[in-house]
């Protein structure tokens, strides 16, 4: 049972640059949600989504787009890239109501 | 002001202490709290859950949530270096979802062997 997979691991971009972050989880969960993680700061929640179809913006959305055709993915759209995006992104699901969140690994993305 | 104020840290013990760890919350309407554990370069991991006020105990680990007080705590019995990571705390409200919660900026342990 591999959970939540994030990919790549890492990543750097140059500024203008697009790319997208993947997602993928295997325990059927309604909902799946994308945050990123600055230093020194907790979580913000930038996407997420209650189901395949349905999606909404966060604490932090601007720059980024997300799209969920399927209950397992969640990718993660950079549009064009900007140094201030740099940071460590994390995807989480869990089930619609349920009690915490299952998170990947973190994708450490830097826009130069 | 933020929703969700955790107390800084770092916090450095000696192995065998017992560690306090606390938030304090301004939006009522959160009624589920929850304690992630983070090893550094990992994703973070959920540790306790509870739901309302009262105390969760789960071997070395008790979750107290004083919704009057608006203040959550997670202590850790018998630290053990293994136990050194960040700990955030996490909130939702009633009929949203654990992954759209607002979290604390998190508290890094150390514990010293």
């Amino acid at each position: 049972n591999a959970g939540v997979t994030q990919t790549p691991k890492f990543q750097v971009l140059k500024t203008g640059q697009s790319m997208t972050l993947q997602c993928a989880q295997d325990m059927n969960h309604e909902y799946m949600s994308w945050y990123r993680q600055d230093p020194g700061m907790g979580l913000r929640l930038i996407h997420y989504s209650v189901g395949a179809g349905i999606t909404d913006q966060g604490e932090v959305p601007n720059g980024y787009n997300v799209s969920r055709s399927t209950t397992e993915d969640f990718p993660l759209r950079l549009l064009s890239a900007a140094p201030s995006q740099t940071s460590v992104y994390f995807c989480a699901s869990s089930y619609l109501g349920g009690a915490g969140a299952f998170f990947g690994q973190g994708t450490r993305l830097t826009v130069v | 002001q933020k929703e969700v104020e955790q107390d800084p840290g770092p916090l450095s013990v000696p192995e065998g202490a017992i560690v306090s760890l606390n938030c304090t919350y301004s939006n009522s309407a959160f009624q589920y709290f929850m304690w992630y554990r983070q090893y550094s370069r990992k994703g973070p991991e959920l540790l306790m859950y509870t739901y309302s006020s009262g105390n969760k105990e789960d071997g070395r680990f008790t979750a107290q949530v004083d919704k009057s007080s608006k203040y959550i705590s997670l202590f850790i019995r018998d630290s053990q270096p293994s136990d050194s990571a960040t700990y955030l705390c996490a909130m939702s409200a009633k009929n949203t979802n654990a992954g759209k919660s607002t979290f604390g900026d998190g508290t890094t342990l150390t514990v010293k062997p």
